[in-house]
């Protein structure tokens, strides 16, 4: 039952070229949406979120939109840069923290130079 | 920056011991929290803990897993008896709320977790 769905697995991007990260959600109760950075041997850092009565959140070089009629969210980065190589996990969860996020498996971001 | 501290790094057990997984959560964190990831798969919730009970936990924490806050500053995963389907890197994490806001909850950096 994946409940988040990051389709690709990996994706390459040259260094200054935008780079967009895609997931699909099923379940309609999620109220956040968040995605996580992770390097190899590090915990999962959190990069941004949205809410559900959003469409759009900005923070620097990373913007995520939301439609949420096609159950769908994207984060994009722009530019991109070298560190920016990672493995990104969409990750979506009610409007109380407790109940736990569902992650999605994750798409490797791999930057050009 | 403050951080969730996870020991040891890697633990290798035998199949049906006793494993405990330590967590030094950030220190003014309320909510905590135990992630699992098995090699090439997703992150999986296991269980929230708040006000030193269980809030949520998933079908994965069964009878076999337990959580504990002993004192003031750590928070441990116990696995009672070990199965090799347990092998995975578990996250511990931690937030001030119970809300995601915009930061989100921090994690540590994970113990990975052998059974063999």
């Amino acid at each position: 039952d994946q409940q988040v769905k990051q389709n690709s697995p990996s994706l390459s991007v040259q260094e200054g070229r935008i780079s967009i990260l895609n997931c699909d959600y099923t379940n309609s109760m999620f109220d956040y949406f968040l995605w996580y950075k992770k390097y190899p041997a590090e915990g999962p850092t959190f990069l941004i979120s949205i809410s559900s009565i959003k469409d759009k959140n900005e923070d620097g070089r990373f913007t995520v939109f939301l439609n949420k009629s096609a159950k769908h969210l994207s984060l994009h980065i722009v530019p991109s840069q070298p560190g920016d190589s990672a493995v990104y996990f969409c990750a979506a969860g009610g409007a109380g923290g407790a109940d736990g996020l569902t992650f999605g498996k994750g798409t490797h971001l791999i930057i050009q130079p | 920056e403050p951080e969730v501290t996870q020991t040891p790094s890697h633990q290798v057990t035998q199949m049906g011991q006793e494993v405990i997984l330590h967590c030094v959560p950030i220190s003014n964190h309320l909510y905590f929290y135990w992630y699992r990831q098995i090699l090439g798969q997703k992150v999986e919730f296991l269980v929230s803990f708040y006000n030193n009970e269980i809030s949520e936990k998933s079908e994965i924490f069964d009878d076999q897993f337990s959580v504990e806050r002993p004192d003031g500053s750590n928070f441990t995963l116990k696995i009672r008896s070990t199965k090799l389907e347990d092998s995975a890197m578990y996250f511990c994490a931690s937030a001030m709320v119970s809300s995601y806001s915009n930061y989100g909850y921090t994690f540590g950096s994970g113990t990975r977790l052998t059974v063999v």
